[in-house]
């Protein structure tokens, strides 16, 4: 079965809109984690929600989580052309590996 | 603050070849992996290590690779005979308790 997948696959949108990104999962977890990568680069820890939180922020970012749904959404706000990059989900449902997403691919134009 | 660090950040090497990968986790940390991503595709998880022994590994993980920590600070991932379906980034993360957060910036392997 399939962990940590996201939607929107691709998603463009001007500057200074927001991006919503979704991501749904089948087994129980006990984080759900979001991972910016720019094109052939490493992976950037963005933010980090447990099971037990229902939404979280970081600058421009709002995650947030529904257990009961197993889906989370990444939003975020006013964007820039520097966002655009590709974002992960990646859930932790025993400790330890994380499963990782497809990912979308975000397209700010400027 | 502390970052996870790989080497080489682009090997080239020729099929049949071994090739090693070298990180260098955070110095506190616990747990270390090792994850891939193949181009264009998502992040896989190959295998995990804890108190110096594999904790995980995936059906990716196969006889062909293998996992040390020879010294202490460094962790390494070696492939015996690489095969051109080995081409993929290969990410090394650490933590010091389960839950990975810190990933290196990665290896680009290229098998010829």
């Amino acid at each position: 079965s399939q962990q940590g997948e996201e939607d929107p696959q691709a998603l463009s949108i001007q500057e200074g809109e927001n991006a919503t990104m979704n991501c749904s999962y089948k087994t129980s977890i006990n984080n759900l984690q979001w991972y910016r990568q720019n094109s052939g680069r490493g992976l950037v820890h963005l933010i980090l929600i447990r099971s037990n939180e229902r939404e979280k922020h970081s600058g421009r970012l709002r995650v947030t989580l529904d257990t009961s749904k197993k889906s989370s959404s990444l939003l975020i706000t006013a964007s820039r052309a520097a966002d655009t990059a590709s974002y992960f989900c990646a859930t932790d449902p025993q400790g330890g590996k994380l499963i990782f997403g497809q990912g979308t691919e975000l397209s700010v134009k400027p | 603050e502390p970052e996870v660090t790989q080497t080489p950040s682009h090997q080239v090497t020729q099929m049949g070849q071994e090739v090693i990968l070298r990180c260098v986790p955070i110095s506190n940390h616990l747990y270390f992996y090792w994850y891939r991503q193949i181009l264009g595709q998502k992040v896989e998880f190959l295998v995990s290590f804890y108190n110096n022994e594999i904790s995980e590994k995936s059906e990716i993980f196969d006889d062909q690779f293998s996992v040390e920590r020879p010294d202490g600070s460094n962790f390494t991932l070696k492939i015996r005979s690489t095969k051109l379906e080995d081409s993929a980034m290969y990410f090394c993360a650490s933590d010091y308790s389960s839950a990975t957060g810190h990933f290196g910036p990665g290896t680009r392997l290229t098998v010829t």
